[in-house]
C-alpha cells in the first residue's frame, strides 16, 4: 500500500523554466492538496481538490496551477519559475474533515 | 495566514521527561489535529480532536482542547529520542474546509 507518491523527489530549474509536480494517491480519497513548506513558515496551502473535478486556491495560490486529473492524481504546475518559489511541495490527501496522507514531498530550488 | 500557532517555537529536553506543546487559534474550530515531521520526510497525523471533545490519549500522546481559551496542548510522556521531530498543530473550521497548519514546534530529545 504505497499511500501518496510524489514524483520528483528533486528538482532544479531556471527561472522561467516550467514543470510538473505529478501526486497519485491509491486510498480512494475524495480531497487532495498542495501544500508548500518554507523554513519558519510552517506549511501553506497552494490549491485543493475537495473532490473530483473541482478545484479550489489556499492561500498562496499565485504563480501554480492544478489538475485533479482523476480521483487518484493531482498535479501541481509551475509555468514560469520564479526563485520564491524556491521550497519542499508536500501533497497530501484525506477524506473531507478527516486526517491527511503526505507524500515524502519534492524539494524544488529555482535558480 | 496561519490559524494555529505553536508554542515554544523550539523545546529541548533529557529522554524520560514530558514534553509539552501548545497551539493557540482564531477562530472556531471543527476539529484540531496534530502532526509530527522527521527532518528531510513528510507530515505524520498523530491524533485529531474535535471540538466537542476535551482530552485524548494515543499510546504516550495526550491532547487537550479547549475552546473558550481556543487553544490545545500535546502532551509526550516519557519522551524518547525518536521523538526528535517538528510537531505542528491544525485546524479545520468546518468538515469542508482544508487544514491550516501553525508553523511548528522543534523539539530535541537529548539521550
Amino acid at each position: 500500500n504505497a499511500g501518496v507518491t510524489q514524483t520528483p523527489k528533486f528538482q532544479v530549474l531556471k527561472t522561467g523554466q516550467s514543470m510538473t509536480l505529478q501526486c497519485a494517491q491509491d486510498m480512494n480519497h475524495n480531497s487532495m492538496y498542495w501544500y508548500r513548506q518554507d523554513p519558519g513558515m510552517g506549511l501553506r496551502l497552494i490549491y485543493y481538490s475537495a473532490s473530483e473535478g473541482t478545484t479550489d486556491k489556499g492561500e498562496v495560490p499565485n504563480g501554480y496551477n492544478v489538475s485533479r486529473l482523476n480521483k487518484r492524481e493531482f498535479s501541481l504546475r509551475l509555468e514560469s519559475a520564479a526563485p520564491s518559489q524556491t521550497s519542499v511541495y508536500f501533497c497530501a490527501s484525506s477524506e473531507q474533515g478527516e486526517k491527511l496522507f503526505f507524500g515524502s514531498g519534492t524539494q524544488l530550488s529555482v535558480l | 495566514s496561519q490559524q494555529g500557532e505553536e508554542d515554544p517555537q523550539a523545546l529541548s529536553i533529557q529522554e524520560g521527561e514530558n514534553a509539552t506543546m501548545n497551539c493557540s487559534y482564531k477562530t472556531s474550530i471543527n476539529n484540531l489535529q496534530w502532526y509530527r515531521q522527521n527532518s528531510g520526510r513528510g507530515l505524520v497525523h498523530l491524533i485529531l480532536i474535535r471540538s466537542n471533545e476535551r482530552e485524548k490519549h494515543s499510546g504516550r500522546l495526550r491532547v487537550t482542547l479547549d475552546t473558550s481559551k481556543k487553544s490545545s496542548s500535546l502532551l509526550i510522556t516519557a519522551s524518547r529520542a525518536a521523538d526528535t521531530a517538528s510537531y505542528f498543530c491544525a485546524t479545520a473550521n468546518s468538515g469542508n474546509t482544508p487544514l491550516v497548519f501553525g508553523k511548528g514546534t522543534r523539539l530535541s530529545v537529548i539521550a
